[in-house]
């Protein structure tokens, strides 16, 4: 099972839609949560942190489930300028970050 | 958030020969990394690299294959050794200011191996 599973994607949406993107993760002593865009050919950035309380950031809305070990990222009111994929990012124990293996949306016109 | 200068950001390189990957950071931080990115892949962690010691490698990684240095707390390199196409990928230097903070990447630098 990998440390961190995303959905397959690739989400294709209308502008304006709402998208929910879905994560996973298998080590119980996480500590921390982060989900992060990556623009093609481009470094990945950081787009927001996740706590445990969920966190809302604009559009953007980031929630952590602990007992199920799942967090999620919901996007309203989608943009063309949100296509991009989409990656969940959980820090373990010695501070390693690992990576899902990203969640493409394509947001068309 | 730091500023990140990694060069070079693309190269093509001959299979056996070795390139050096340099990162800048416009500021002292404490954890520094190297990430391997291949096509259509996410991100994979290939070290820790460590201020004034050896490296931390990952399971897959030997320092044989990815020499790393880091002097100081501002500068890192990563060697790429004896390179074959399967090298080929996306190398990402990375940086985090706390263990439990976000990291910030470099641009990248493209490798590509003929």
């Amino acid at each position: 099972r990998k440390e961190v599973e995303q959905d397959p994607g690739p989400f294709n949406v209308p502008e304006g839609a709402t998208v929910a993107f879905n994560c996973t993760y298998s080590n119980s002593a996480s500590q921390s949560f982060f989900w992060y865009r990556q623009d093609c050919r481009k470094e990945p950035k950081l787009l927001m942190s996740v706590y445990s309380s969920g966190n809302e950031d604009g559009r953007f809305t980031a929630q952590l489930n602990r007992a199920s070990q799942y967090i999620s990222l919901l996007i309203r009111d989608s943009k063309l300028s949100d296509s991009a994929t989409y990656l969940c990012v959980v820090n373990n124990q010695g501070g390693k970050l690992i990576f899902g293996q990203g969640t493409e949306l394509s947001v068309k016109p | 958030s730091a500023v990140i200068s990694q060069k070079p950001s693309r190269d093509i390189c001959q299979r056996g020969t070795s390139l050096t990957i340099q990162c800048q950071v416009d500021s002292q931080v404490t954890m520094m990394f190297w990430y391997r990115q291949q096509p259509g892949q996410s991100l994979t962690l290939i070290a820790t690299a460590n201020q004034g010691s050896e490296a931390t490698y990952e399971s897959g990684f030997v320092i044989d294959k990815f020499p790393i240095s880091r002097p100081n707390l501002t500068f890192s390199t990563l060697t790429v050794s004896n390179m074959s196409p399967e090298d080929s990928s996306i190398y990402l230097c990375s940086v985090r200011q706390g263990a439990d903070g976000g990291a910030f990447f470099g641009q990248g630098t493209r490798l590509t191996v003929v």
